[in-house]
């Protein structure tokens, strides 16, 4: 089966922890996103990258870090520095998001909640 | 940046009626994509639609891409309908995908 696949799918995490969110993809997409999505709003990009050893900041990249050591997998780090990070976090790829047309499309996993007690 | 405004915020229909969501954005795209975002979280591509018209099922969707805006055409809803619509763009110099606040679908049995 291709798709997406996120873990866990919930996370608690005390303050002052770092903690990983994993995202894996069968797809053979070279794009990857990672999204923030607060209750009652929409989503809003943390970090992307276009392909293997390279990403890019996104909106909220702040208290975050991402690497991109395998084209299959985009791990996201909410660090201790991240102020606020009770939220729902989504992956997602494409083909390869610098090609206009279909191949620009986005493909979302199931989400981690992430809670911070 | 490019905005993107969804409407209405907030609809709730009874099943079997049919319903319009707009989305009106602010500069030229070439990516548009509705999403539906089902009670468990997960997005669900419905359409990838930078212009023209498509249809699937009882879902259609048309951008006017001229006068920036799309239509999300649901007919005969089902409870299953029910979630959140979200509008994403990408505007034609920008490197990201800008979603809407969504549209949050009840459908009523």
């Amino acid at each position: 089966d291709g798709g997406i696949t996120q873990s866990p799918k919930y996370l608690f995490r005390k303050e002052g922890q770092n903690v990983t969110l994993s995202c894996e993809q069968n797809l053979n997409h070279d794009a990857m996103y990672w999204y923030r999505q607060d209750p009652g709003q929409g989503l809003r990009l943390i970090y992307y990258s276009q392909i293997v050893n390279d990403f890019q900041k996104g909106d909220i990249a702040e208290g975050y870090s991402v690497s991109r050591e395998k084209k299959e997998s985009f791990p996201l780090t909410v660090t201790s520095a991240q102020k606020n990070p009770t939220a729902f976090y989504l992956c997602a790829s494409s083909i390869d998001f610098r090609l206009a047309g279909v191949l620009d499309t986005q493909y979302f996993g199931p989400g981690t909640r992430l809670t911070v007690l | 940046g490019i905005q993107v405004e969804q409407s209405p915020p907030d609809l709730i229909l009874q099943e079997g009626a049919n319903s319009t969501l707009r989305c009106n954005f602010s500069d030229s795209v070439n990516n548009l994509q509705w999403f539906h975002q089902n009670p468990w979280g997960q997005l669900i591509n419905l359409f990838y639609i930078p212009s023209g018209t498509k249809q699937n099922g009882r879902l259609s969707a048309t951008t006017v891409a001229t006068e920036r805006y799309s239509l999300l055409y649901i007919s005969s809803s089902q409870t299953t309908d029910s979630g959140v619509y979200f509008c994403a763009v990408r505007g034609r110099d920008g490197n990201k995908l800008v979603f809407g606040a969504g549209t949050i679908l009840r459908v009523k049995s």
